[in-house]
């Protein structure tokens, strides 16, 4: 059963980078494509961005600019980095598997990890 | 970016009764849409998957239909522990994107 763990600072100051971990187990994380999703308190949910093995990548064009979507296949890891947050960035991050049969869907989430953008 | 839009965003059922969750799309998007079931305090579980295919574990009283623009989530015989937010997701187009949620709750 493949299991992901998020972790990283509960708490980021404006305008500085918010850096989170996705650990999977069960499962090579080079065997599919992973993900970030987002979501605002008491808000629905907003895909980021994701990553394959081959160090593809795309990203939500509403946070391009400000993403980096990474991943240490070494330690079954990746990586979210989003810079200049603000308190609009202030949600729980979910990592996911994307599951591309017969089309991207994510079969497997995280509990979450909460961040919270405040000084 | 394709917007889904469900609808309703709330309702208030009685256990066995069956419920409908509708989601629209701006543009046709074959079936590539996907169902999530978000139980307060966790995080989403996939329950349909390319419209209308079961997924592993998932009651069989979920089901899903529709293709194109309009989809429809079904409840069959609404369970206690039902009460939950449901989302649609496109996988179409990039960027993916998701609806805004229908809460069930129970009467």
């Amino acid at each position: 059963q493949v299991q992901l763990q998020e972790s990283g600072p509960g708490l980021v100051k404006p305008s500085e980078t918010l850096s989170l971990t996705c650990n999977v187990s069960g499962d090579s994380i080079s065997n599919y494509y992973w993900t970030w999703i987002r979501q605002p308190p008491g808000k629905g949910l907003e895909w980021i961005g994701y990553i394959y093995s081959s160090g593809a990548t795309n990203y939500n064009p509403a946070l391009k600019s400000r993403i980096t979507i990474s991943m240490d296949l070494s330690k079954n890891q990746f990586f979210l980095k989003l810079s200049s947050v603000t308190a609009a960035d202030t949600a729980v991050y979910y990592c996911a598997r994307v599951d591309f049969y017969p089309i991207a869907a994510f079969d497997f989430w995280g509990h979450g990890t909460m961040v919270t953008v405040s000084s | 970016e394709i917007v889904l839009t469900q609808f309703p965003e709330s309702q208030s059922v009685t256990p066995k009764e069956k419920v409908t969750i509708t989601c629209r799309a701006s543009q046709s998007i074959g079936s590539s849409l996907h169902w999530y079931q978000q139980k307060p305090n966790q995080s989403p579980k996939l329950l349909i998957k390319y419209a209308s295919q079961s997924i592993s574990g998932v009651p069989s009283r979920f089901s899903g239909s529709g293709s194109g623009t309009d989809f429809t989530l079904t409840i069959n015989s609404l369970e206690a522990e039902d009460a939950a937010a449901y989302y649609c997701h496109q996988s179409s187009s990039l960027p993916w994107t998701f609806g805004q949620g229908t809460k069930v709750e129970i009467k």
